[in-house]
């Protein structure tokens, strides 16, 4: 069966500080991968997905970025944290070909300080 | 004007009664549209999907979609406290799926 891991699960950071999210996923081969933030009164806004190795569609510019250097890993950084950049974030998958279910990750809480 | 709009509540209701919860969207390139529930501190996961206009039934759950007026329903019957949690809708487009801000409801013991 598929599985998808997200780490950390807390994060406390101050401002100016990196970030490194990391999501992996077993059990399955060439997913489509995808980054989320749910913040209050936002939703859940898209940042970034992948639909394959090394490709990278970004939804939200500024001061985030993601990377896929493998097949079933992605990962979302920051050279220097926001304080707009707390929230919930959300890794998910979904098989290519499947419009409509995407199976989410754990999260991330973080909070920017 | 945002995609994907849905009231964010919360929503409060009694144990047993009818919740209708509801979306409204602008782009016509949306092909599947979704429910997802998401429990405190938790991933959303799927409901439900229809694909068409019309209703979709799945035991107390009732999905509708009406693609002339680009609004879509979820209608849940005989509410319970365990149907507490935010609730959102989500629409398929290209290799995207975009969300709603998602209702928080509330059934009340």
């Amino acid at each position: 069966s598929q599985t998808i891991h997200q780490w950390p699960a807390t994060l406390v950071q101050p401002v100016g500080s990196p970030l490194s999210l990391e999501c992996t996923v077993e059990g399955t081969s060439n997913p489509n991968l995808y980054w989320y933030r749910q913040a209050a009164g936002r939703g859940l806004q898209l940042l970034f997905y992948s639909v394959g190795i090394g490709q990278i569609s970004s939804e939200v510019p500024q001061n985030l970025s993601a990377s896929r250097p493998q097949d079933r890993q992605f990962i979302l950084s920051s050279k220097k944290l926001l304080l707009s950049d707390s929230g919930f974030y959300l890794c998910a998958w979904r098989i290519a070909g499947v419009p409509y279910e995407q199976y989410f990750g754990p999260g991330t809480r973080l909070t920017v300080t | 004007q945002k995609e994907v709009e849905q009231d964010p509540g919360p929503l409060s209701v009694p144990e047993g009664a009818i919740v209708s919860l509801n979306c409204t969207y602008s782009n016509s390139a949306f092909q599947y549209f979704m429910w997802y529930r998401q429990y405190s501190r938790k991933g959303p996961e799927l409901l439900m999907y229809t694909y068409s206009s019309g209703n979709k039934e799945d035991g107390r759950f009732t999905a509708q979609v009406d693609k002339s007026s680009k609004y879509i329903s979820l209608f849940i019957r005989d509410s319970q406290p365990s149907d507490s949690a935010t609730y959102l809708c989500a629409m398929s487009r290209d290799d995207k799926i975009i969300f709603g801000k998602g209702t928080r409801l509330h059934i009340l013991p």
